[in-house]
């Protein structure tokens, strides 16, 4: 109903591998951002993109990575993967709604690392 | 210090109860706020957003006080559907490039 999906929405993965998050929003929203959810606790912000361009990012090391593309499509790229990676992974585009920007969010990527 | 404080609960209330959820923020250059609502095992959803004069929607009403830097959520008449965790979410910078910032959520159960 947000028009923002993602995929895949469950995966397991090893501790040193890479794993490639994807999410689409609808045509119009022009920034990306993604959010990291652990157990128990509220999405801690990893990194926003706008129009292709990087636009911000939070307390997360360089191995977490991402792009966006023209199509309103982005990836989010996890190096060497740690079990503490295990969480939730949202993606969130931006539209205005009555006049404020709001962010909605996609079901997420369930991820887990063993 | 967290930026976004929030008591986790959980809170159990019965049917048609009040129940109020309070957050602190420590980033006096917020700029917006908003409440969200997690059902288990999905994505937060926009509940409302939360402005200085106050807002009402229905049985909920939110209220921001910035000099106390403080954001409440008031549900009147609980329903059993209310059950879920609301987390408490501020912006710094302008709504449209700024980043979210949530609280840990707090849990509510509504029973019969």
């Amino acid at each position: 109903e947000t028009g923002v999906t993602q995929s895949p929405t469950h995966l397991i993965k090893t501790r040193g591998q890479q794993v490639t998050l994807r999410c689409s929003s609808q045509s119009g929203h022009n920034t990306v951002s993604w959010y990291q959810q652990a157990l128990g606790q509220g999405p801690q912000f990893i990194f926003q993109y706008y129009r292709e361009e990087e636009n911000g990012r939070g307390n997360f090391p360089p191995r977490f990575s991402g792009l966006q593309f023209p199509n309103y499509s982005s990836e989010l790229n996890v190096n060497a993967l740690e079990l503490d990676d295990s969480a939730l992974y949202l993606c969130a585009s931006s539209a205005k709604t009555s006049g404020v920007e709001t962010q909605y969010f996609g079901p997420g990527t369930r991820l887990l690392v063993l | 210090r967290k930026e976004v404080e929030q008591d986790p609960g959980p809170f159990n209330v019965p049917e048609g109860a009040t129940v109020a959820f309070n957050c602190t923020y420590s980033n006096s250059a917020s700029q917006s706020f908003f409440w969200y609502r997690q059902d288990c095992r999905k994505e937060p959803k926009l509940l409302m957003s939360v402005y200085s004069s106050g807002n009402e929607d229905g049985r909920f009403t939110a209220q921001l006080n910035r000099a106390s830097q403080y954001i409440s959520l008031l549900i009147r008449d609980s329903k059993l559907s209310d059950s879920a965790t609301y987390l408490c979410v501020v912006i710094i910078g302008s709504s449209n490039t700024g980043k979210l910032i949530f609280g840990q959520g707090t849990t509510l159960q509504v029973k019969p």
